[in-house]
């Protein structure tokens, strides 16, 4: 079974729009990464932000995680038509030493 | 490698053969995983090696999957008596250690069974 679940399940903006993406999951983790799948091929990593972190940063990218609300967020700034791929949350869970992935969220940018 | 290597890319297949899909990880990298992907789906763990740790093969769907991992390095999935419900893409990736780091994936490799 699949633990994280994105909200929404797709989402279409505009260029220069921010895009939120919201992962829930069932149990206490590790760590929670982000990742991004173009074209239904293989997945690049974008961020991972351990249990004992509540916000981390990278360029563009803005991750927010909530353990008490088992739910994380990831905000996208001021987008781009190259960030149109699929966003999928994954979590490690405490003492399983693999990743568990979400069903993922389809951006769309438009220019 | 600089990269998750597989092979190969895309793979046709009859119902009932047996198929063998291939990944090089990044050298170095001590972790392991396979996962696959239906058409429009998540990821599905399959199984996970890390070192010269036995296998996590809780995610193998059947006793027709099965995968080793030789030296540490190379990973052969093997699928034997194929059906059509096997056709998904077949996801390898690498991480420095089992815990607590990012994966790097391969580009897959898409198996299609008719």
């Amino acid at each position: 079974s699949q633990q994280g679940e994105e909200d929404p399940q797709a989402l279409s903006i505009q260029e220069g729009e921010n895009a939120t993406m919201n992962c829930s999951y069932k149990t206490s983790i590790n760590n929670l990464q982000w990742y991004r799948q173009n074209s239904g091929r293989g997945l690049v990593h974008l961020i991972l932000i351990r249990s004992n972190e509540r916000e981390k940063h990278s360029g563009r990218l803005r991750v927010t995680l909530d353990t008490s609300k088992k739910s994380s967020s990831l905000l996208i700034t001021a987008s781009r038509a190259a960030d149109t791929a699929s966003y999928f949350c994954a979590t490690e869970g405490t003492g399983f030493q693999k990743l568990v992935f979400g069903t993922g969220t389809r951006l769309l940018v438009s220019p | 490698g600089a990269g998750v290597s597989q092979s190969p890319s895309n793979k046709v297949t009859e119902k009932g053969k047996d198929v063998e899909l291939r990944c090089d990880p990044i050298s170095g990298h001590t972790a392991l995983y396979w996962y696959r992907q239906s058409l429009g789906q998540g990821l599905e763990f399959l199984i996970y090696f890390q070192g010269n740790s036995a296998p996590d093969k809780s995610g193998l769907p059947s006793d027709r999957f099965s995968a080793e991992r030789t030296g540490g390095s190379v990973s052969t999935l093997t699928i034997q008596r194929t059906q059509q419900e096997d056709s998904a893409v077949y996801l390898c990736a690498s991480s420095l250690s089992g815990s607590g780091y990012g994966y790097t994936f391969g580009s897959g490799t898409r198996l299609t069974v008719v």
